[in-house]
């Protein structure tokens, strides 16, 4: 079992649709959560960084961190064709920078 | 804005020969990484340095990976030899030591091995 799943999609969703994307983590010493969008043939941009559960907004973009379930979820708002992206959830302990990636969910967003 | 700069973008080799990628972070970033992506999956962390330093290079193949960053400035990432399973992107990532928890990546190299 992969310490991090995602599912790989693709997810197509029509322009303005609430979008929902979600990764679940088998260590529940993970403490640390990133979001992070790589278009195509580029290197992955952070989105969002939370700790621990809770949620994060930012702009069109909120983060929810469920601990008990070990379940993480990014929903974006008001979805655009820019939002066209592979997005890659990310965890790590308290004890090291060493993240673990999941395997990205690509995201189309038709105009 | 400043950018993490990797050359080459793209790098085609035969097995058995050798390729080497470099990468330039941000200025003043102290901490870089260098990153594995195969296609479909999330990237996987080959080594990390602090300044000059090694900090992490536990899932860096040593047999035929090499890495350094002499001045603790730019880094360089070789192969050799390289075999067909190395075909990937390779990114390097860099940070500031007190700001590890947001990593910067640059555009990536990517290599195909035939």
């Amino acid at each position: 079992q992969k310490e991090v799943e995602q599912d790989p999609g693709p997810l197509s969703v029509p322009e303005g649709a609430i979008v929902s994307l979600n990764c679940t983590y088998s260590n529940s010493a993970f403490q640390y959560f990133m979001w992070y969008r790589q278009y195509s043939r580029k290197g992955p941009e952070l989105l969002m960084y939370t700790y621990s559960s809770g949620n994060k907004e930012d702009g069109r973009f909120t983060a929810q961190v469920d601990k008990s379930s070990k379940y993480i979820s990014l929903f974006i708002r008001d979805s655009q064709p820019s939002d066209s992206a592979t997005y890659l959830c990310a965890t790590r302990t308290s004890g090291t920078y060493k993240y673990i990636f999941g395997t990205g969910t690509r995201l189309k967003v038709l105009a | 804005e400043a950018e993490v700069a990797q050359s080459p973008r793209y790098k085609i080799t035969e097995k058995s020969q050798a390729v080497a990628f470099w990468c330039d972070p941000i200025s003043g970033h102290a901490t870089l990484y260098w990153y594995r992506q195969i296609l479909g999956q999330g990237p996987e962390l080959l080594v990390q340095f602090q300044d000059e330093s090694v900090v992490d290079d536990s899932q860096l193949p040593k047999d035929r990976f090499s890495a350094e960053r002499l001045k603790g400035v730019d880094s360089t990432l070789k192969i050799q030899p390289a075999e067909l399973g190395d075909s990937a992107m390779y990114l390097c990532a860099s940070s500031l030591w007190s700001r590890q928890e947001t990593q910067y990546f640059g555009p990536g190299t990517r290599l195909l091995v035939l």
